[in-house]
This record gives structure tokens, sequence and C-alpha cells, in this order.
């Protein structure tokens, strides 16, 4: 158990719609990361925050943001969902805002849009 | 540009044989160099790092890996594989002076009993 905390497990929607998903970080750790997985594309790197402010932006589109809580915990919207953003979303976690330490992965949300 | 390259998008390898995972990278400064493992339906995990000293690394359940400066390559390697090492593996690098992970594409590792 990574102590990375992600839900919903799965997420099924229409195209057009919002979703919200929330990720709650190993105890200690300040930084969170959002990344998509599809199988086309790969592990992509979508946002950093660390303490709550946005500390780096990856591939993320511009329907897409994210926020980070005072408690630490994360959550990335994804709204007007299209047919390709399904794929599965994780969340980790660390204790910096650098790398050098090991990332902690959650389960993920696998979002499926219909 | 600065990539990580995975040459092989899957390894197939009989179990107790020795494996290799290949990874090849390609940047500008020193490297931070990291494996991780993804089992099915699970999150990445972190197996080893390198980020400075002996080129060779020692990680979780047996694994190891070579840095080679030279061939700007650093190889995932088990000596006696188990079906259940069978999973994702990702290669990932990153500069000292970025804050982000440039990640490979995965090598799907198939242990055949």
């Amino acid at each position: 158990d990574s102590g990375v905390t992600q839900t919903p497990k799965h997420l099924i929607t229409a195209t057009g719609q919002r979703v919200t998903l929330r990720c709650s970080p190993r105890s200690g750790d300040l930084s969170v990361y959002w990344y998509q997985q599809s199988l086309d594309q790969g592990l992509q790197f979508l946002i950093q925050y660390y303490n709550g402010e946005e500390r780096a932006k990856g591939n993320i589109l511009e329907r897409f943001s994210a926020q980070q809580f005072p408690d630490l915990h994360s959550e990335l919207n994804l709204s007007s969902l299209e047919l390709g953003d399904s794929a599965l979303y994780f969340c980790a976690s660390s204790p910096s805002d650098r790398v050098n330490s090991p990332l902690h992965f959650g389960n993920g949300t696998r979002l499926t849009v219909t | 540009a600065q990539s990580v390259a995975q040459p092989e998008d899957q390894v197939n390898v009989a179990e107790g044989n020795p494996l290799t995972v290949k990874c090849t990278y390609s940047v500008s400064g020193n490297p931070y160099l990291f494996w991780y493992v993804q089992y099915p339906n699970r999150g990445l995990q972190f197996l080893l790092k390198y980020i400075t000293g002996d080129n060779l690394v020692k990680g979780s359940y047996g694994f190891e890996a070579e840095f080679n400066k030279s061939q700007t390559s650093f190889h995932l390697k088990k000596p006696s594989a188990l079906v259940s090492d069978s999973a994702l593996y990702f290669c990932a690098v990153k500069l000292d002076s970025n804050y982000q992970l440039i990640w490979g594409a995965g090598t799907k590792l198939i242990i055949k009993p």
C-alpha cells in the first residue's frame, strides 16, 4: 500500500460532462502529481502541486484543471469530456517539490467516457 | 531534445533465467535515473534509482540496474526471473535542474513458467 488514496476507482460518464477526481497524498508528502495513462500515449504528466501551489505543468488540456487544498489533498477537474479522455488517471505524491525522492502512486481512477 | 527510450515493447523470459529490460536516455546534463514497475490495475511502484556513486544500483524484489554513462543506458536486471515479476516496467530520467521526470513508454515483461 503506497499510502496514496484515489477516489473513485471507476467513473463512467458521457461526452460533454464534467467530473472530479480526488487524491489524498501519503502522510507528510507535500507534492502531488497528476498523470494520465492511456494505451496509445503512455504515461503523460499533467500537473504538479507543492504545498498548495502549482509547481509544474505538463501536457494538461485547457479543459482540465487541478488544485491542492490546505489539507494537501488534490482534485483534478475534467470538463467537456471527450471520448479520447478515457484513460487511467494517477495521482502520485512525494515529500518535496523535486523528484529526487521516489514518487508514491495511487491505484488510479479509470475514467470511461461514452 | 531530452528523451528516454525503452526499445522493447515486450520481453519474454523463462522462469529462472536472467532478465534484462533496456533503457537508454538522451539528456544534456547529469541525469537522475529511476525504474518503476506497474502491476495490472495498480499504480506504479518505485524499484530503484541512480543519483550518483556506484554504477550498480540494487533495488526492491531482487532487481538491480547498471548506469553506463558512455552508452547512456540504465538497464534493469535480475539474475533469476520469477513468474510474479511479470508486469509493466517504466524507466524515467530527471535532470538536476528540472522538476519533472521524463518517462519511457514502458516494457511489458512476461515470465513464462
